[in-house]
């Protein structure tokens, strides 16, 4: 079992939704972090999170919209997406601040289909 | 800038011979290198970690990675392959100064058959 949970496992929406992911972690991990993924393909970094504050957005589409309400929570609000949203958008959490070769932990992702 | 190279789309093994899923990277300071799984409709598993020192490191279900400096090479190896290990395989590099972030390769899709 993961133990990054990530809410729904599914979710389709029309171009004019709002919607939220949710992700949640209890390893006291303080850097989260959001991927996007098509199939067959390696994740895209989004956004990361480090002691709750935005640290890295890799120029993603103001449609996409992080949130951090506590160290064990992370969601990403969506509104008016398009087509080419579509994928695998997946959580990860890892220690931060400690050795570098401390492992990102996945969970298992919310399949988004845009309509 | 790091990258991380997976020359490979696709491996196909028979169950029970060894198999290798090869990776090599490029980065500017200390590599710190992991290997993650991903069965279908499941996010990326950890598999293993470089160890500073180990050569050989050993991780998950049989899995171990062979760290080559001069090769730049972190190759993923298990003695005898199981039908269950078919999956897609990446291989990430997180460099120093880079902050959290993790460079992925391509991704190689391993099949093992009967």
């Amino acid at each position: 079992d993961t133990e990054v949970t990530q809410t729904p496992k599914h979710l389709v929406m029309g171009m004019t939704n709002k919607k939220s992911l949710k992700c949640e972690q209890h390893m006291g991990h303080r850097a989260m972090y959001w991927y996007k993924q098509k199939a067959k393909k390696p994740p895209e970094l989004m956004f990361v999170y480090s002691y709750e504050k935005l640290s890295i957005n890799e120029s993603v589409p103001s449609r996409f919209s992080p949130e951090c309400p506590n160290s064990s929570l992370l969601n990403l609000h969506l509104h008016a997406l398009q087509p080419e949203d579509s994928a695998l958008y997946l959580c990860a959490s890892s220690q931060d601040g400690g050795p570098p070769n401390q492992p990102q932990h996945f969970g298992d992702g919310t399949r988004l289909s845009i309509l | 800038a790091q990258s991380v190279a997976q020359p490979e789309d696709q491996v196909n093994v028979a169950e029970g011979n060894p198999l290798t899923v090869k990776c090599t990277y490029s980065v500017s300071g200390n590599p710190y290198l992991f290997w993650y799984v991903q069965y279908p409709n499941r996010g990326l598993q950890f598999l293993l970690k470089y160890i500073t020192g180990d050569n050989l490191v050993k991780g998950s279900y049989g899995f171990e990675a062979e760290f080559n400096k001069s090769q730049t090479s972190f190759h993923l190896k298990k003695p005898s392959a199981l039908v269950s290990d078919s999956a897609l395989y990446f291989c990430a590099v997180r460099a120093t100064g880079e902050g959290n972030k993790l460079t992925f390769g391509t991704g190689t899709q391993l099949k093992v058959e009967l």
